[in-house]
């Protein structure tokens, strides 16, 4: 089963800040098959990513994945106030395992 | 428009038994993969159980291994999950995910509300 690690724990930013999230997995995730999630308190998870890098339909342009391999990144260019929340990357070739998530809080 | 609404969630005691639904609308409901994923109080996400658009192929996860059974009726849109054997550990918010295809790989391209179990005695 492949591990996905999850960094840092919380992520303390501010609005308009740029914020860069990491997953790493423990074994090569083939074919980039590494989704990322969004999930706000009382919500249920969103897509936000699949593929690794390819935005789901309606996810604002701000929001962009990038890796291979072992080590993935989500990135946030500019963060607006409903973008605080909890993320969870995905792999989804073999095991469907999250990770742990990563908390984005106000600073 | 993709709408999945879960039911069924309940206080339960432990060793006993529950099923879950997940009706769905919007879509071709048999051209696609379905899962069920839990989140317990405060805690990540972990999937639970899938099975593909034709309910052919079922998999679940270790941790419910023998005690959980996914299943869908295709002609009712609607997505099951039955609990027997409950733990204290099971107790979660149970999500319905739509899968991206029929088959593997996919990734949950849509999620219901949810619908909470509690375990306890």
């Amino acid at each position: 089963e492949i591990v996905l690690t999850q960094s840092p724990g919380t992520l303390s930013l501010s609005p308009g800040e740029r914020a860069t999230l990491s997953c790493r997995a423990s074994q090569t995730i083939s074919t980039n098959y590494l989704a990322w999630y969004q999930q706000k308190p009382g919500q249920a998870p969103r897509l936000l990513i699949y593929g690794a890098s390819n935005r789901a339909t309606g996810v604002p342009d701000r929001f962009s994945g990038s890796g291979s391999g072992t080590d993935f990144t989500l990135t946030i260019s500019r963060l607006e106030p409903e973008d605080f929340a909890v993320y969870y990357c995905q792999e989804y070739g073999t095991s469907r395992t999250f990770g742990q998530g990563t908390k984005v809080e106000i600073k | 428009e993709v709408q999945l609404l879960e039911s069924g969630g309940d206080l339960v005691q432990p060793g006993g038994s529950l099923r879950l639904s997940c009706a769905a609308s919007g879509f071709t409901f048999s051209n696609y993969a379905m899962s069920w994923v839990r989140q317990a109080p405060g805690m990540g996400l972990e999937w639970v159980s899938a099975i593909d658009g034709s309910g052919g192929s079922t998999y679940h996860a270790d941790s419910v291994k023998g005690r959980f059974t996914i299943s869908r009726d295709n002609s009712k849109n609607t997505l099951y999950l039955q609990m027997n054997s409950l733990r204290v550990d099971d107790t979660a918010v149970y999500y319905c995910a739509r899968g991206s295809a029929a088959g593997r790989p996919y990734y949950f391209q849509n999620w219901g509300q949810g619908t909470l179990v509690t375990v306890s005695s």
